[in-house]
């Protein structure tokens, strides 16, 4: 079993549409989750991360974790042709100290 | 954006050849990581390193070799491509600790034919 799983898509939505993308994880010393986004042709940023379960919010994006279910989530509002990309999740703890990525869920947002 | 550099940035090179994927950071970060990404599928660990003289095999078995002489630097190489080989190859550079942020380079697309 794959320790963070991650459907690939594609997905496909509207301008101006909520987006959810999802992944799962098996490890429960996982403690530090990350979202990062990858445009065609460049390497992954990080976008966002949060420790342990709960919310956090940047602008437009939404992250949140569920450890008791052992699901990460990323939510994007009012979504824009900018944030067609692939987006990968990514899981740490200090024992295991390497990221573990998914597959990356590729994105397009059409107008 | 992340001072973190690979080159070349395309390759296609024949069947037994050598060859060295170069990546160099400008962040004094200990920790370098190479990572191959095929389409659809995830980002695969296959080296690390802690610091200078520290290299790592990752999850995922490589044919590949690193060295870490520099700070900076963290040349991948492979001694005789084959078209198995083909994939991108993703460096990345941390700080310290183990949740903090990687940074990756643009990658460098490798086809061996």
């Amino acid at each position: 079993q794959k320790e963070v799983e991650q459907d690939p898509g594609p997905l496909s939505v509207p301008e101006g549409a909520i987006v959810s993308l999802n992944c799962t994880y098996s490890n429960s010393a996982f403690q530090y989750f990350m979202w990062y986004r990858q445009y065609s042709r460049k390497g992954p940023e990080l976008l966002m991360y949060t420790y342990s379960s709960g919310n956090k919010e940047d602008g437009r994006f939404t992250a949140q974790v569920d450890k008791s279910s052992k699901y990460i989530s990323l939510f994007i509002r009012d979504s824009q042709p900018s944030d067609s990309a692939t987006y990968l999740c990514a899981s740490t703890s200090y024992n295991t100290d390497k990221l573990i990525f998914g597959t990356g869920t590729r994105l397009q947002v059409f107008p | 954006e992340a001072d973190i550099y690979q080159t070349p940035r395309y390759l296609v090179i024949g069947t037994g050849k050598k060859i060295t994927l170069e990546c160099s950071q400008t962040m004094g970060h200990d920790k370098m990581y190479w990572y191959q990404q095929d389409p659809g599928m995830e980002l695969h660990l296959i080296h690390y390193s802690y610091g200078v003289n520290s290299t790592e095999k990752g999850d995922l078995s490589s044919e590949s070799t690193v060295s870490r002489i520099r700070t900076e630097h963290f040349p991948l190489t492979l001694e005789s491509a084959r078209p198995s080989h083909t994939s991108q190859y993703l460096c990345a550079s941390s700080d310290e600790g183990w949740n903090t942020e990687a940074f990756f380079g643009q990658g460098t697309r490798l086809t061996v034919v």
